[in-house]
């Protein structure tokens, strides 16, 4: 079955440190996203990619960062520059043209203690 | 970033009422999608629009697409337990480069 895999669910790491969170699709999409959700808030775009080796810096790009490597994977770094990194983190997939809307992950808890 | 108002901010239900919620923008959109997410998941498409004035029912959900292009209201009739959780609207266009703007939520609770 094709769909989009988030690891890991829940993710605890010491404040300063740099995590990194994967995300893969096995939708043939050319498009991937990472969206940041703050308890009881909307989605905020942190970067997206609609291309191998091409990113584009989202509304909160700040103290984060991307890379894609392959068509399949998305990897979001959380840097020790990211004040505030405790947050619901959504990677999401899409084709670059047509309305489909994007298929979404089931997300990785990030908690910075 | 550009956001879709979305409206109402929260609302409590109790089983077997029906439910309203709406987005509205300023600018006009090709696609409007409506998605729910359950607690600690990813977002899920419920419903996709795709024309002006498009009415589209998935079971017990009701969307329609506005004839200004410009909104959308999503329907629940006969609400359950099972139906909380936060409903999204977003909005799709080319010239955005497909891009989803999303509103910022639905929060529905149950009454208890």
């Amino acid at each position: 079955d094709g769909g989009i895999t988030q690891s890991p669910k829940y993710l605890f790491r010491k404040e300063g440190q740099n995590v990194t969170l994967s995300c893969e699709q096995n939708l043939n999409h050319d498009a991937m996203y990472w969206y940041r959700q703050d308890p009881g808030q909307g989605l905020r775009l942190i970067y997206y990619s609609q291309i191998v080796n091409d990113f584009q810096k989202g509304d909160i790009a700040e103290g984060y960062s991307v890379s894609r490597e392959k068509k399949e994977s998305f990897p979001l770094t959380v840097t020790s520059a990211q004040k505030n990194p405790t947050a619901f983190y959504l990677c999401a997939s899409s084709i670059v043209t047509g309305g489909d809307g994007y298929t979404f992950g089931s997300g990785t808890r990030l908690t910075v203690v | 970033g550009q956001q879709l108002n979305q409206s109402p901010q929260s609302m409590f239900i109790q089983e077997g009422e029906d439910v309203s919620m709406n987005c509205t923008s300023s600018s006009i959109f090709n696609t409007w999608l409506w998605y729910k997410q359950d607690p600690g998941e990813g977002p899920v498409l419920l419903i996709a629009l795709y024309k002006a004035g498009e009415l589209t029912s998935n079971g017990r959900l009701t969307a329609q697409f506005g004839i200004t292009r410009k909104d959308s209201f999503l329907n629940i009739s006969a609400s359950i337990p099972s139906d909380v959780g936060i409903y999204f609207c977003a909005g799709q266009r080319l010239e955005y480069g497909n891009k989803l703007v999303f509103g910022a939520g639905t929060i529905l609770r149950v009454k208890s």
